[in-house]
């Protein structure tokens, strides 16, 4: 019973680098998202996949990318890394985009870019 | 738009106390969904319980109650007897009914959360 698997847990990138979070759930569900935890912020939706096929924006998307690889994988890009970056990501997935059964949540990504 | 405050950044408590952890939301929407999350310190997010806006009945998991009141739109945790364990982070979250596809509607919100210390 995996659930929500996220790689890498930890990450070092400098300034400029690129990389890609990978995520993968194993429960069927439909929809799969991306959020960013930063202190005294709460978490904050970058990204998210309604269904295989759809991408669409969040609160904060800008300096990422999403791919939504197939039903289990849901990648988030850093093409040119800046320290504002520097974050816990989380993954998550949810039966439906109606998310009225809460989400299930990787353990996730802790970014530092230097 | 849809919102979530959870105005207590931090609480400490000593063990055996017991402590409530508020929640505020603002929605539109008259079909929506409340829960929480915990946060420990090993970083993963647990659910905690889910509640949609048509059951206001207040519900108790061990040491754990929740009180919803849509009167003052508040969905307060309340933890009895505190223990070191409970030590963490926790969050409560928002979702209205999807209308359409497309912008963040029908997603999660998170509040800020609100950091339990529990010291023995």
């Amino acid at each position: 019973n995996a659930g929500v698997t996220q790689t890498p847990k930890f990450q070092v990138l400098k300034t400029g680098q690129s990389m890609t979070l990978q995520c993968a759930q194993d429960m069927n569900h439909n929809s799969m998202y991306w959020y960013r935890q930063d202190p005294g912020m709460g978490l904050r939706l970058i990204y998210y996949s309604a269904s295989e096929g759809t991408t669409d924006k969040g609160e904060v998307p800008n300096g990422y990318n999403v791919s939504r690889l197939n039903k289990r994988e849901f990648s988030l890009r850093l093409e040119s890394a800046a320290p504002s970056q520097t974050s816990v990501y989380f993954c998550a997935s949810s039966i439906s985009f109606r998310a009225n059964y809460g989400y299930t949540f990787g353990s996730g990504t802790r970014l530092t870019v230097v | 738009a849809q919102k979530v405050t959870q105005a207590q950044t931090e609480i400490s408590v000593v063990e055996k106390e017991d402590v409530t952890l508020d929640c505020v939301y603002e929605t539109r929407d008259t079909t929506y969904y409340l829960f929480w999350y915990k946060q420990p310190p090993s970083g993963e997010l647990v659910f905690l319980i889910r509640r949609n806006s048509f059951d206001e009945q207040n519900e108790i998991s061990g040491r754990y109650s929740w009180n919803f009141q849509k009167s003052t739109s508040s969905f307060n945790f309340t933890i009895t007897a505190s223990q070191v364990v409970d030590s963490a982070v926790y969050f409560c979250a928002l979702s209205e009914a999807v209308r359409n596809y497309g912008g963040s509607q029908g997603n999660l919100i998170f509040g800020k959360g609100t950091k339990l210390s529990v010291k023995p």
